[in-house]
């Protein structure tokens, strides 16, 4: 079963918008989200990271939501530039820390 | 400063050959990781190892094995490789306690794409 779920595959959005990319999650044991991004033919990189006792955590362009009611974080891209276009995955942890599951992934293309 | 290094990065296998894909890091983590990713399915969990000496299994273990062979070198070995095996592996490896404290994540490898025929 698949405890993180990305639902949407693909999100294209112009240069200087806002990208938002939706993650879900059920298991009520996960305390550490992160997202990934991953280019063609590399491996996925960190690139921000909440705890469950925030609901926001930012850097830079990008900030990350955390709604631990409806089991849905977020991550906002502000402002969308062209190299931001990649597949990006959402993760989650336990507290112990070596079960982190990721989601399917979403692929977004940022339009000059 | 190397990271997480993978070999090899391809590979074209046919079914029942075996073979083990090897992966090493230098940042002096406890924790290393196999993943394999498939087309709408992400990343899936298949062995981990918390410490040198020890491995767990993760989401889809079975057809595989690990070894540990020090802090800094995990394999992954295939004994009778299928067609459903046709992916692209990832290892990985953290520190998950230190991480956690310092907001990071997982450092991966670039990948070994897998196709058994």
């Amino acid at each position: 079963d698949q405890q993180v779920k990305q639902n949407s595959p693909s999100l294209s959005v112009q240069e200087g918008r806002i990208s938002i990319l939706n993650c879900d999650y059920t298991n009520s044991m996960f305390d550490y989200f992160l997202w990934y991004k991953k280019y063609p033919a590399e491996g996925p990189t960190f690139l921000i990271s909440i705890s469950s006792i925030k609901d926001k955590n930012e850097d830079g362009r990008f900030t990350v939501f955390l709604n631990k009611s409806a089991k849905h974080l977020s991550l906002h891209i502000v402002p969308s530039q062209p190299g931001d276009s990649a597949v990006y995955f959402c993760a989650a942890s336990t507290l112990e820390g070596n079960d982190m599951r990721f989601g399917a992934g979403t692929r977004l293309t940022v339009k000059p | 400063n190397a990271g997480v290094t993978q070999t090899p990065k391809f590979q074209v296998l046919k079914t029942g050959q075996s073979m083990t894909l090897q992966c090493a890091q230098d940042m002096n983590h406890n924790s290393m990781y196999w993943y394999r990713q498939d087309p709408g399915m992400g990343l899936r969990l298949i062995y981990y190892s918390a410490s040198e000496g020890t491995t767990d299994k993760g989401e889809v273990p079975n057809g595989y094995n690990v070894s540990r062979l020090n802090k800094r070198e995990f394999s992954l070995r295939l004994e009778s490789a299928a067609p459903s095996q046709t992916s692209v592996y990832f290892c990985a490896s953290s520190d998950p306690y230190k991480n956690r404290v310092r907001g990071y994540g997982y450092t991966f490898g670039s990948g070994t794409r897998l196709t058994v025929v």
